[in-house]
């Protein structure tokens, strides 16, 4: 069965500062990978997927996300983070022929200071 | 963008009473629909996955006449804690996705805060 870290629960950045969030996961093959935003009141927004291909994958809201199979990661990253992007981040997992069952992280807090 | 709504937003009920929570889809048909648990400071837990018109397939460890799950129509799902109990009090999320196949994007509601007292 699959599992996901998120080894930060967490997180408290300058606005303006780059943010790397940190998202391991368990799986025997290659999995779709996902990255979700959670902010009070509104439900999960997806930011960025993995299926194949090119491992920089681009999202919404300026992020992006590495996926490094050699450490079964992959960490989302913003190069200047908004105060805006305050709110909860998921890293997800969805293993092939699971009829798209998603399988979430923890989750990580971000708090933006300004 | 797609938008999946959840009513109500919250709700707070005594022990022993029943309460229903609908997730409906409002400018897509969700051929599925799933129901999410999720626990302060903890992750989203999948408890059941819906087919319109089909019976849910629940998730291990679930009790299936506990979360009654009803995926009546293309737009509208309702989750039904029967007989609730202060231990069922959660932060219920449901997700709409519009098709089969390859990838279908899951569009997830604001979630639904059950109190039980």
């Amino acid at each position: 069965a699959q599992s996901v870290t998120q080894p930060d629960i967490h997180i408290t950045v300058s606005e303006g500062a780059s943010l790397e969030l940190r998202c391991n996961y368990s799986y025997g093959a290659t999995p779709y990978l996902f990255w979700y935003v959670q902010s009070p009141g509104q439900g999960l927004q997806l930011l960025l997927k993995y299926f194949s291909g090119d491992t920089l994958v681009q999202g919404i809201k300026g992020f992006e996300a590495e996926f490094k199979r050699s450490q079964s990661s992959f960490n989302l990253r913003k190069p200047s983070v908004h105060w805006s992007d305050a709110a909860e981040y998921f890293c997800a997992v969805e293993g092939a022929g699971t009829a798209s069952k998603l399988t979430f992280g923890t989750g990580t807090r971000l708090q933006v200071t300004l | 963008g797609a938008v999946v709504s959840q009513h109500p937003s919250w709700v707070i009920c005594k022990s022993g009473t029943s309460v229903k929570i609908e997730c409906r889809s409002l400018d897509f048909q969700a051929t599925t629909m799933f129901w999410y648990r999720q626990f302060p400071k903890q992750s989203l837990m999948l408890m059941a996955t819906s087919n319109e018109g089909s019976k849910a397939t629940y998730e291990q460890g679930v009790e299936k006449d506990k979360f009654l799950i009803n995926h009546a129509s293309l737009t509208l799902s309702t989750l039904t804690v029967t007989s609730a109990h202060p231990e069922d009090s959660s932060f219920y999320i449901c997700s709409a996705s519009p098709g089969q196949g390859f990838y279908n994007e899951q569009f997830f509601g604001p979630g639904t805060r059950l109190t039980v007292l």
